[in-house]
């Protein structure tokens, strides 16, 4: 069984601050991770798709790093703004994509 | 980014009736679709995989003549909730992907489902 763990699993921070969490998975048969933005009553929004080991993705204030060999990801938010409040989801896809449970950020203005 | 649609958003049945969602993609051919229930703080847990025109492949534990899913084009998969009961009541979420295993995979908005 594949287990997709993500920490911290809430996360509260003013406008401002910057911040982090992480994605751990196993490194078996992986193939690739993906991250997700979940604001509620809307579809999950595709960040990134990251696959080599090291691999480093950004998008404007958000980015993600990638070790494949000790299975872990980070996802990085500058300057987080209120607008960044929601759900990050991470996904690990071996032959079928396993979600973690979610890190639930807020940030206050 | 491509665009998945999801209907109905909520829906609400009686207890041992059978309730369909509709997955589609709108503006690209979905090679496989995806189909995840989600119970309250837990994760989205994937329930079958379909590829269009043939049968779909369950997941353990998902009882495949309780959860009915067609994806008889390139655009339209849906599941069927037979039977329904109370237990059944959760969040379902459907996603595509267009071509290889690691492409991305985008996401319906989900339907929220009571079963009464």
């Amino acid at each position: 069984i594949l287990n997709v763990e993500q920490s911290p699993q809430s996360l509260h921070v003013q406008e401002g601050d910057s911040t982090n969490f992480t994605c751990s998975f196993p490194s078996s048969n992986f193939y690739a991770l993906h991250w997700y933005r979940w604001e509620t009553a809307k579809s999950p929004e595709a960040l990134f798709v990251m696959t080599l080991n090291g691999d480093e993705k950004k998008k404007g204030r958000i980015s993600a790093t990638l070790n494949t060999k000790e299975g872990y990801s980070y996802l990085y938010i500058k300057g987080s703004q209120p607008e960044d409040s929601a759900t990050y989801l991470c996904a690990c896809n071996t032959d079928k994509l396993i979600f973690g449970t979610g890190t639930r950020l807020q940030v206050f203005p | 980014g491509a665009v998945v649609s999801q209907h109905p958003s909520w829906v609400i049945c009686k207890s041992g009736t059978s309730v369909k969602i509709e997955c589609r993609s709108l503006d690209f051919q979905a090679t496989t679709m995806f189909w995840y229930r989600q119970f309250p703080k837990q994760s989205l847990m994937l329930m079958a995989t379909s590829n269009e025109g043939s049968k779909a492949t369950y997941e353990q534990g998902v009882e495949k003549d309780k959860f009915l899913i067609n994806h008889a084009s390139l655009t339209l998969s849906t599941l069927t909730v037979t039977s329904a009961h109370p237990e059944d009541s959760s969040f379902y979420i459907c996603s595509a992907r267009l071509g290889q295993l690691g492409n991305t995979i985008y996401f319906g908005e989900g339907s929220w489902l009571t079963v009464v």
